[in-house]
């Protein structure tokens, strides 16, 4: 069993449309949380980082923690065909620094299409 | 901004030969990694350094080294390259404390013929 599971998708919406991506994960060590955007032929670009549970804002995009029930979520509003890519989360143990700490664990990605 | 550059964009190699992928970073991150990208496998961590001279392995370090000679460079030896290397290969950076959000390259897409 993966350590963090994310449907692959794909994922189609109008655009306008609320979005939700979602993973969930086995380890409750996992403490740091980030999402990803990857465009085709483009290596990932860093979206959100968070810290415990909760939620974080930031523009139209909303990212949100459940460490209770291991599951993290991305919603993105009003999406535009502009939002149309792959979107992986990513999480890290609280650890040291050099080894267990700076290591990421990703989900596999899901990828989003927003049609106009 | 953070810019992490990798040295090629698209790669065609053959079996056998010895291929270097590089990866040069403008922050002074002191954590430097390589993972290859497949479909309905998502991100493989292959080696991460975290400091000059030092690496450790990742979860798929057969085939492949690294070197890290200095704080901005990070390079991926493929020994002898085999069709089953053909993939997508990013390098990443990130500061050095710990939890810190990696930063990537745009990739290299390397075919082993």
């Amino acid at each position: 069993q993966k350590e963090v599971e994310q449907d692959p998708g794909p994922l189609s919406v109008p655009e306008g449309a609320i979005v939700s991506l979602n993973c969930t994960y086995s380890n409750s060590a996992f403490q740091y949380f980030m999402w990803y955007r990857q465009y085709s032929r483009k290596g990932p670009e860093l979206l959100m980082y968070t810290y415990s549970s909760g939620n974080k804002e930031d523009g139209r995009f909303t990212a949100q923690v459940d460490k209770s029930s291991k599951y993290i979520s991305l919603f993105i509003r009003d999406s535009q065909p502009s939002d149309s890519a792959t979107y992986l989360c990513a999480m890290s143990l609280l650890g040291v620094k050099e080894t267990s700490g700076s290591r990421l664990t990703f989900g596999e990605g899901t990828q989003l299409t927003v049609n106009p | 901004d953070v810019k992490v550059t990798q040295s090629s964009r698209y790669l065609v190699k053959r079996t056998g030969e010895k291929v270097f992928l590089e990866c040069v970073q403008d922050m002074d991150h002191e954590n430097m990694f390589w993972y290859r990208q497949d479909p309905g496998l998502g991100l493989r961590l292959i080696y991460f350094s975290y400091d000059v001279k030092m690496k450790e392995k990742g979860d798929i370090p057969e085939g492949y080294s690294v070197s890290r000679e200095k704080k901005e460079r990070f390079s991926l030896i493929l020994e002898s390259a085999s069709t089953n290397q053909t993939s997508m290969y990013l390098c990443a950076s990130s500061r050095g404390q710990g939890n810190q959000p990696q930063h990537f390259g745009d990739g290299t897409r390397l075919s082993i013929l």
